[in-house]
């Protein structure tokens, strides 16, 4: 089956920009879009970025994707505390045929 | 406003068959594009992408559990179902459904899928 791997965690302060890595495969990131979702303590996940870097209403510009060959990025800009929470990026699969999910990275802001 | 509920049974016996029900508003399952998906999550891991219904009745199954999945929807009651044979503890698990879209782009020309709204899930113990 297809894997997309993503860091565990990752952190930073207060301000600081931090970007996120998904790392795929030809079937998936290589030759299809990717979607990002933040999910809060206790919360069902929220679309985040979808098309590599389309941003739904209402999502803060200081959250942006990118994609590159097989890998892909969440980059989020003026961190705030708010944004402490864990991040999948899930690409369409053509293999698949559906989203194969990163296995999330927990985002600590110090 | 489109919104989701999954409803189902809170604890279900190991070799037992699990029925969720995903109820919508705020869109049509006949509508061209229109797709309504289920995600797991078992306690403390990640997320895992089941099922897939589009519009047109066409169905995806993660291959992993395709064979005890089945995803069926009923247009005019506003629901999808999600029947899962065989439960086992290691099903335990918050269950979502989600509102499902594509889009298309011209220059270049592809489809992208995406799924933009969750209901806030069910959670569903597998255990003796």
């Amino acid at each position: 089956q297809s894997m997309v791997t993503q860091p565990p965690s990752a952190s930073g302060t207060p301000g600081q920009r931090v970007t996120i890595s998904c790392s795929g495969s030809r079937s998936n990131i290589g030759s299809n879009t990717v979607n990002w979702y933040q999910q809060l303590p206790g919360a069902a996940p929220k679309l985040l970025i979808y098309n590599n870097n389309q941003r739904p209403s209402g999502v803060p510009d200081r959250f942006s994707g990118s994609k590159s060959g097989t890998s892909a990025s969440l980059a989020i800009s003026g961190l705030q505390s708010e944004d402490e929470a864990d991040y999948y990026c899930a690409p369409w699969d053509a293999s698949l045929k559906g989203w194969v999910f990163g296995g999330g990275t927990k985002l600590t802001v110090l | 406003q489109i919104t989701l509920k999954e409803s189902g049974p809170t604890l279900v016996k190991p070799t037992q068959t699990l029925t969720l029900t995903c109820t919508f508003s705020g869109f049509s399952l006949s509508t061209s594009g229109m797709g309504v998906g289920w995600i797991r999550q078992p306690p403390g891991k990640a997320l895992e992408w089941l099922a897939l219904i589009y519009w047109d009745d066409d169905k995806r199954y993660s291959p992993s559990l395709e064979s005890r999945l089945t995803i069926a929807k009923d247009t005019s009651k506003n629901q999808v179902v999600l029947i899962m044979t065989n439960m086992d503890p290691v099903d335990t698990a918050t269950y979502y459904c989600a509102h499902s879209s594509t889009g298309t782009t011209k220059v270049p020309p592809y489809y992208y899928y995406y799924m933009d709204v969750w209901g806030r899930g069910t959670t569903v113990t597998v255990s003796s």
